[in-house]
């Protein structure tokens, strides 16, 4: 079977600071990766998607990016965070002919 | 981003009730329409996917797809406290590796 791990599962980050969020998926080879973002109270917001390495696909500009440096391994970036950075942020994946997505159990992150 | 539109809430119903869940997307190359329920604190998790026009039951859930009206729907028959939660409908257009999630209808089933 399938699973996914995120990491780390909460931060607290002063504003400037860098970040770094990983995802990595067990259990099936190139699957299509995400990543969303959900503000206090709003919906998911599609981040960057990936279906396969080192192809990224951005949603949103925006001061964070997003590599896919092995197959099953989706990592999101930023160099300097802002405020309006807060959020749970969600990896996820799906079957490369699927339309199910699976989440993470998401990376809450918190910039001061 | 495609518009996902949904009722923010909350919907309270009480237990034993049918929950009626209601969502409308812009896009008309949508293609495929799925509902995620979300828990406090936690991450989506998938109930149920519609494709074709007309209704889908599984268990308790029943999905409502009306392309023409641009219309996705979920009903939760004899509601359940434990339903109480937040859902969230999304849309894959043109069967592209994307989906766009609406912001979520808060469900309270009231014991």
């Amino acid at each position: 079977s399938q699973t996914i791990h995120q990491w780390p599962a909460t931060l607290v980050q002063p504003v400037g600071s860098p970040l770094s969020l990983e995802c990595t998926v067990e259990g099936t080879s190139n699957p299509n990766l995400y990543w969303y973002r959900q503000a206090a109270g709003r919906g998911l917001q599609l981040l960057f998607y990936s279906v396969g390495i080192g192809q990224i696909s951005s949603e949103v500009p925006q001061n964070l990016s997003a590599s896919r440096p092995q197959d099953r391994q989706f990592i999101l970036s930023s160099k300097k965070l802002l405020l309006s950075d807060s959020g749970f942020y969600l990896c996820a994946w799906s079957f490369p002919d699927s339309n199910v997505l699976t989440f993470g159990a998401g990376s809450r992150l918190t910039v001061l | 981003q495609k518009e996902v539109e949904q009722n923010s809430g909350p919907l309270s119903v009480p237990e034993g009730a049918i929950a009626s869940l209601n969502c409308t997307y812009s896009d008309r190359g949508s293609q495929s329409f799925f509902w995620y329920r979300q828990y406090s604190g936690k991450s989506p998790e998938l109930i149920m996917f519609i494709y074709s026009n007309g209704d889908k039951e599984d268990g308790r859930f029943t999905a409502q797809l009306n392309k023409a009206s641009q219309y996705v729907s979920l009903l939760i028959r004899d509601s359940q406290p434990s339903d109480s939660a937040t859902y969230l409908c999304a849309v894959n257009v043109n069967n592209f590796n994307k989906f766009y999630f609406g912001s979520g209808t808060k469900l309270n089933v009231k014991p």
